[in-house]
């Protein structure tokens, strides 16, 4: 158990709609990190935050955004879903910058 | 950009044996930090190894090993007397401040 919670663990929805993957960090961690991982594919980086405010940016679409809250919790929001982005949303955190990220056990979304 | 990349999308191992992975990455910085990230069929990510740029001595962790060559950027990781339950997707990581990148991944088979 790497101490990263992500709720809910399976989705299942349509086309068009809209989503919301939480995640909680480890205790003490202030950086959170959204992965997609689609069907026997790497990691793709989405979005960091750090201490509730965004840090990086990766390949995100518009039609994703994503927030850190004061207590350190973050929302991943996706919407508009297409078929394509049926994938695992990994959350990450880590206590700050060059400290490995632990992962949580995924939200496998499905988008029917 | 820093590129990493894993050459043997699969490689099989026959227990009790050793097996090396290979990654590759491509980066003009001198401090960073590479993983070995490990995905068994739970699909969770799991910390296997990490290494310090600044650190020459490779890491080792109980049957996990890694060979670090700066100078080549070279990062591969040795599983001495492999077990049934090493088989997985291990992925090489490259961290730099706040940019992360993961190979495309390896699928290891341990054959009994």
């Amino acid at each position: 158990d790497s101490g990263v919670t992500q709720t809910p663990k399976h989705l299942i929805t349509a086309t068009g709609q809209r989503v919301t993957l939480r995640c909680s960090p480890r205790s003490g961690d202030l950086s959170v990190y959204w992965y997609q991982q689609s069907l026997d594919q790497g990691l793709q980086f989405l979005i960091q935050y750090y201490n509730g405010e965004e840090r990086a940016k990766g390949n995100i679409l518009e039609r994703f955004s994503a927030q850190q809250f004061p207590d350190l919790h973050s929302e991943l929001n996706l919407s508009s879903l297409e078929l394509g982005d049926s994938a695992l949303y990994f959350c990450a955190s880590s206590r700050g910058v060059g400290y490995e990220q632990y992962f949580g056990p995924g939200t496998r979304l499905t988008v029917t | 950009a820093q590129t990493v990349t894993q050459s043997q999308p699969e490689m099989s191992v026959q227990e009790a044996e050793t097996v090396t992975l290979s990654c590759t990455y491509d980066t003009s910085e001198s401090d960073y930090y590479l993983f070995w990230y490990k995905q068994p069929p739970s699909r969770q990510m799991i910390l296997v190894i990490r290494q310090e740029a600044y650190k020459q001595q490779n890491a080792t962790e109980n049957r996990f090993s890694v060979n670090f060559q700066k100078a080549a950027k070279s990062f591969s990781l040795k599983i001495s007397d492999s077990q049934l339950g090493d088989a997985a997707m291990y992925f090489c990581a490259y961290r730099r401040a706040d940019d992360m990148r993961f190979g495309a991944g390896t699928r290891l088979t341990v054959k009994p």
